[in-house]
This record gives C-alpha cells, structure tokens and sequence, in this order.
C-alpha cells in the first residue's frame, strides 16, 4: 500500500541554519499529491505547502519543496530557521481516486534554538 | 481563523464508558474526515464522509462509529472506550474530495482513558 516515510524524530537546530526535513513515498500510481502540513503547539495542523507538478519548486511562508518522481521525494526546506518554525511537520501523500484520504508521514518535530 | 470547531477540548474517562466528540465546519465543505492522532504523533485517517454519505471507512474497532446529520456536522461516538483509544483526534474537512484538496483541521478532542 501506499506509504510515507519522513526524516525520524526530533530536528533541533540553531536560528539561521538552513531546513530540510526529508520525505520520501510509495505507491504504485504515477500521479501522486504531496503536502507539508504544519503544526504548532495549541493550534490546528494547517497546509503548508503542497504539489503534484514533477521538478517544479513550491514556495510558501519562506518554505519550499519540490516534487521529484524520479526519486519519489518531496523534501521540506528553508534557507534560514527562526524560532517560530519551531512545530511539528507531516509530509503527506495522496493519489487520485482515492477520496482525498491523505497518508500522513510519522511527523518530523523541528525545534529552532537561539 | 477557526472554521472547524470540535467540543469537547478534552475528556477524561474511564474504560468502559461510553464517549461522544463533536465537530461542525463552517466553510460550507462537502467532506468531513476524522483522524487520530497517538501519544507518537501518528495521524491516521478513521473514516470520511462526503454529503453525509461515508465513503472512507479505514480499519477501526467497531466500538467506534461515526454520525452526521449534514454535511456541516460530523459526530464520532466511541461504546466501551478501551486504554489504547487515548489519543487526540482531529476533524477535518475539505471542498471535495478531489486530490488537490487541502484539509482544514479543527483543534482536536484529547482523550484520556483512565
């Protein structure tokens, strides 16, 4: 079956250092959705970005992914942290015809210290 | 702004009893979903409907089971709540059921089974 697979755990990191949080799907269809969805402490996970376009960059809140079907990637990243991106991040995938039911990764927790 | 609303915020039970969450979406959407969310941050998808008809139902116990009177309103009852059903679960909804679709999560309901 389908499946997401995300960078593991806990990303801490130093304010200005560069993001990437890894992701990485499975499936068996050509014509894959990719999300990144974000959430923070006592608040609702929201959208951050998203993309079913091959090699094409997605920019959102300084944030941006490509969706690379070569390597069945679409990894998260930021050229420089703050502290507000400190959250926890899903990567998640879905295929068409499949009722919008969204596979969510493991989720990546990134804590950005001074 | 918070468009999907879930009551209530928190609940503490005991196993056995019998629980009820509800959420309501005002963003005039079609589909309604709820996910769970477990103490590993895992989100995984329970069931879905669009215009009050079920169209996801994934592999659940049978103790849970969801309710929705119209498509703005989707109600999740658990009979006989077990140690394992302690989690948050999020409700969401989208425009449709298309692939492109973002989710619009509530806040989520936290379970506590004593």
């Amino acid at each position: 079956g389908d499946s997401v697979t995300q960078t593991e755990g806990l990303v801490t990191l130093t304010e200005g250092l560069p993001v990437m949080l890894n992701c990485t799907y499975q499936t068996i269809y050509s014509n894959p959705f990719l999300f990144w969805y974000v959430h923070y402490l006592n608040e609702s996970p929201r959208l951050l970005l998203k993309s079913s376009t091959d090699n094409k960059r997605t920019e959102h809140q300084g944030f941006h992914a490509t969706l690379h079907k070569s390597s069945s990637s679409f990894h998260l990243q930021k050229s420089s942290a703050q502290l507000s991106d400190s959250a926890l991040y899903y990567c998640a995938h879905r295929v068409s015809g499949s009722f919008n039911k969204l596979t969510f990764g493991a989720g990546t927790r990134l804590a950005v210290c001074p | 702004e918070t468009a999907v609303f879930q009551t209530p915020n928190y609940h503490v039970t005991q196993v056995g009893n019998e629980v009820s969450f509800n959420c309501k979406q005002t963003l005039g959407h079609d589909t309604m979903y709820w996910y769970k969310q477990d103490s590993k941050k895992l989100l995984k998808i329970m069931f879905s409907y669009n215009n009050k008809q079920l169209i996801v139902n994934e592999t659940v116990p049978r103790r849970f089971s969801p309710q929705s009177s119209d498509k703005a309103h989707l109600n999740l009852r658990i009979k006989s709540v077990e140690p394992e059903d302690s989690a948050v679960y999020l409700c969401a909804s989208s425009l449709g059921v298309s692939s492109a679709e973002t989710l619009y999560f509530g806040s989520g309901t936290r379970l506590t089974v004593l």
